[in-house]
């Protein structure tokens, strides 16, 4: 069974970049045809697709994020990454990573990362 | 860009019948995705492609999609499913994936 994790700092100052790792594990990062995501959800709010990125290295983002963020795969790491630039308050969010199907529905989640952006 | 419409909330007795709707432009064309999230939990897949449930979501749970709505339906409802449930589609024009704003059942 396919399991992910999340991994990063859980503060991060305004204005810097936050940076988080996805670890695929139960499974290639490279086999399936998997889109490989990044959701966020701040405290007492819904969910909030931030982007993918599929093994071929092929990206897109939500446009409200879009000058922010850069997703990245590490497929020898089993890995995938986020970066989100210049982060405010707002940005303070659990984030989770998430694995799409081919369908678009959502199979994987990560158990989700609490990610603070306060000095 | 293509925008998902949920009700805030939902009430319904136990045993009763639950219908969370997701609006949306012609949504009937598309292929709708329900998640529950109960609190402090990651979402889970309860419906996929409208009206397939995963291995191990109990049959009460359905789905259908026509027209401009997407209805997710909990029959025989349980203390048990009171959570949060957010619709999905992937948006094939933009190639983005949207939620619904969620819906917050509430088991009285």
């Amino acid at each position: 069974q396919v399991q992910l994790q999340e991994s990063g700092p859980g503060l991060v100052k305004p204005s810097q970049t936050l940076s988080l790792t996805c670890t695929v594990s139960g499974g290639s990062i490279s086999s399936g045809s998997y889109y490989w995501s990044w959701i966020r959800q701040p405290a007492g709010k819904g969910l909030e697709w931030i982007g993918r990125i599929y093994t071929s290295g092929s990206t897109n983002y939500n446009p409200s994020l879009k000058s922010r963020v850069t997703i990245s795969v590490d497929t020898s790491k089993n890995q995938f990454s986020l970066k989100l630039s210049s982060v405010t308050a707002a940005d303070t969010a659990v984030y989770y990573c998430a694995g799409y199907s081919s369908g678009w529905y959502c199979e994987y989640w990560g158990q989700g990362t609490l990610v603070t952006v306060s000095s | 860009s293509y925008v998902l419409t949920q009700p805030p909330s939902v009430s319904v007795a136990p045993g009763k019948t639950a219908r969370i709707t997701c609006g949306g432009n012609n949504i009937g064309s598309k292929s709708v995705h329900w998640y529950q999230q109960k609190p402090g939990q990651a979402p889970v897949l309860v419906i996929y492609y409208d009206s397939d449930r995963p291995s191990g979501i109990p049959e009460r749970f359905s789905g259908s999609n026509s027209g401009n709505t997407a209805t997710l339906t909990i029959s025989r409802v349980e203390a048990g499913d009171e959570a949060d449930y957010y619709c999905q589609v992937w948006d094939s024009s933009s190639d983005l994936v949207v939620f619904g704003g969620g819906t917050k059942l509430t088991v009285l």
